[in-house]
């Protein structure tokens, strides 16, 4: 199977700028899961969607929202970027049947810079 | 709210030497644990998992035992290559269904010198 993709590999923005990421899981997964990883603060979750419903949100601004589709396809948008919001954005990925014990796939992440 | 605490290294290795990254946690219920690796410029990839009390994953060389007395999942592997040089991160799954998310440790950079 091919694993989890996400495009755009690099982006460079501005702050005030809006930005859309964009995952996609292994076939057959039905959770997608975006996490935040920065050199401060390490990796942080964002939210995770599931059959195109919104299950589990962390402790970020409004200004980080996601969707996903019905073939499980998710984006991550960031509205007005801040020059704090430069990271290595994740997607991860899992079947989402067997609960603690589900395995997320990542994928290689988009690198996001804000100048 | 739980957490993870793993040795922060830098840690710095010759080749074939024994390897230990310690991590510990702080979880209600009865969370999975997992290690996972990042080479430069790339995503996570799982290591190795367990998903209850006494059980041991491995892979490739590295093990790890989930102990639930000590609250602890520590990464060994007797003789290290350089191809192991990452980043390493530890990390437990809680809230099964609506709530399941991973919580990582800060992560240890291992650097194997040949």
């Amino acid at each position: 199977k091919a694993g989890v993709t996400q495009t755009p590999r690099y982006l460079i923005k501005t702050r005030g700028q809006q930005v859309t990421l964009s995952c996609s899981p292994i076939s057959g997964h039905r959770s997608v899961s975006w996490y935040q990883q920065t050199p401060g603060q390490g990796l942080q979750f964002l939210f995770e969607y599931f059959s195109e419903t919104q299950r589990n949100k962390g402790n970020f601004p409004g200004r980080f929202s996601g969707r996903q589709f019905s073939n499980s396809r998710s984006e991550m948008n960031v509205s007005t970027l801040e020059l704090g919001d430069s990271a290595l954005y994740l997607c991860a990925s899992r079947e989402g049947t067997s609960g603690v014990a589900d395995t997320q796939y990542f994928g290689p992440g988009t690198r996001l810079t804000v100048l | 709210g739980n957490s993870v605490t793993q040795m922060e290294g830098p840690v710095t290795l010759s080749e074939e030497a024994f390897l230990t990254i310690n991590c510990t946690y702080t979880a209600t219920g009865y969370p999975s644990l997992f290690w996972y690796v990042q080479y430069p410029g790339e995503g996570l990839q799982l290591l190795l998992k367990a998903t209850k009390a006494d059980d041991k994953g491995s892979n490739k060389g590295f093990e790890a035992t989930y102990r639930k007395e000590t609250t602890s999942f520590h990464l060994e592997k007797g003789s290290v290559q350089v191809s192991d040089s990452a980043v390493y991160f530890c990390a437990l799954s809680d809230g099964g269904g609506s709530n399941y998310k991973l919580t990582f440790g800060k992560g240890t950079l291992l650097t194997v010198n040949p």
